[in-house]
């Protein structure tokens, strides 16, 4: 099993650029999260689907963020337009639907200059 | 509001010493917890899970988790120098369809 798969490792971008970021999650798994990590506040969550359906969006910062699952094996978080504070590290994690821990992506480490 | 809370350390411990973390949460409805270990600049990794009241033990892990204090805690023993990370406490809302609520985490640090 591959795992969850994230894509880019590392993405630094320019203010006001769009930034889009792909997560792959484990085959079977009906659920996706998307959280995102910093120093300051640990692990927050943004939002989770499950059988790819968003179920609680409530973490998304502000308009700037938007996250689709179009299918079951692919989902991207999209942040247009880009700012500093956006900076950080953003996993993906998935979950089978029997088990309540999560396997998590290697995370995008996102920096906005 | 849902929180987790743990201390942020760090947690010194010299080898071979038990290494105790600790974990509070501010919800009863949270009926199942977990262990991470995050090594610096990786990922996550579930390494205990708890749904009961009392311990339950892995190899050199033990969790424990007391619903009535609201406690959950994890003991690492005969501890080594690999086992330096930071290490993240969760508890889970909303049964299988939930979601975890993360502590910020504690950073143990196991010296030679």
């Amino acid at each position: 099993d591959a795992g969850v798969i994230q894509s880019p490792r590392h993405e630094v971008t320019e203010m006001g650029q769009e930034v889009t970021l792909r997560c792959k999650p484990i085959s079977g798994h009906n659920s996706l999260f998307w959280y995102r990590q910093t120093m300051m506040r640990g692990l927050e969550l943004l939002i989770y689907f499950n059988n790819n359906v968003p179920i609680d969006d409530s973490g998304m910062p502000e308009d700037r963020f938007s996250a689709k699952m179009p299918n079951a094996s692919f989902s991207t978080l999209k942040i247009q337009p880009s700012e500093p504070r956006d900076s950080a590290v953003y996993f993906c994690a998935s979950r089978d639907g029997t088990a309540y821990g999560y396997t998590f992506g290697s995370g995008t480490r996102l920096t906005v200059v | 509001q849902k929180e987790v809370e743990q201390n942020s350390g760090p947690l010194s411990v010299p080898e071979g010493a038990i290494a105790s973390l600790n974990c509070t949460y501010s919800d009863r409805g949270s009926q199942s917890f977990f262990w991470y270990r995050q090594y610096s600049g990786k990922s996550p990794e579930l390494i205990m899970s708890i749904y009961s009241n009392g311990d339950k033990e892995d190899g050199r892990f033990t969790a424990q988790l007391n619903k009535a204090s609201q406690y959950v805690s994890l003991l690492i023993r005969d501890s080594q120098p690999s086992d330096s990370a930071t290490y993240l406490c969760a508890g889970n809302y909303g049964g299988s369809q939930g979601n975890l609520i993360f502590g910020k985490g504690t950073k143990l640090s196991v010296k030679p």
